[in-house]
């Protein structure tokens, strides 16, 4: 069974502190990774997808690197603006599956100005 | 240029009614899905689509029917609601089934 477990659940961060959320899966065959970022009351917003471990993606203050077992997600100098809920998830290759999404829980961040 | 729209945007039923979650897309996506998403649970899939007329079970379809009979919409019927169906949904599409999803901004619906 495919798994995305994500950690860790929320964050606290002052406004400058860089960090980094993790996102570990088990998958039997892996098409691609993405990330998403949700504001309260929103829909996931498409951030990133990863294909092939060694891969690494940058949008501003956000950096996506991928391995053979896990995803992480820099976060550099946040701002208060960076504060959401950020979601992990895999596409499987499996024809059958179609297009399918499998997503971890998400991790909570907050950036304290 | 209005990407994925839902409606309603919120919706109380009672136990045992039904109705249709509207999903329409203006981007001539192939690629479609229904989720739910609950407290300590995830986004989960519910029923997806491949193209027009061509649509699968996901992880959690029970109560749930679609049809693809064009390609920009994607309705989402809950059949005879239940208190296990509050939750909140979201209809997502795709040019290509390894690119990244558009999602809506959700229906919260609340069966009581």
């Amino acid at each position: 069974e495919d798994q995305v477990t994500q950690s860790p659940e929320a964050l606290r961060l002052q406004e400058g502190e860089s960090s980094s959320l993790n996102c570990s899966y088990t998958v039997s065959g892996l098409r691609g990774l993405f990330w998403y970022r949700q504001d309260p009351g929103k829909g996931p917003e498409f951030l990133f997808t990863l294909y092939s471990a060694g891969e690494e993606k940058e949008k501003e203050r956000l950096k996506a690197t991928l391995t053979k077992k896990e995803s992480f997600l820099h976060i550099t100098a946040p701002k208060p603006e960076d504060s959401a809920t950020y979601l992990c998830a895999v596409q499987v290759l499996k024809e059958t599956s179609g297009s399918r999404l499998t997503f971890g829980e998400g991790t909570q961040l907050t950036v304290n100005p | 240029n209005a990407g994925v729209t839902q409606t309603p945007k919120f919706q109380v039923l009672k136990t045992g009614q039904s109705m249709t979650l509207q999903c329409a897309q203006d981007m001539n996506h192939e690629y479609m899905s229904w989720y739910r998403q609950d407290p300590g649970m995830g986004l989960r899939l519910i029923h997806y689509s491949v193209g027009a007329g061509i649509t699968d079970q996901g992880e959690v379809p029970n109560g749930y029917n679609v049809s693809r009979s064009t390609t920009e919409d994607f309705p989402l019927r809950l059949l005879s609601a239940a208190p296990s169906q509050t939750s909140v949904y979201f209809c997502a599409s795709s040019s290509d089934r390894g690119y990244g999803y558009t999602f809506g901004s959700g229906t919260r619906l609340t069966v009581v």
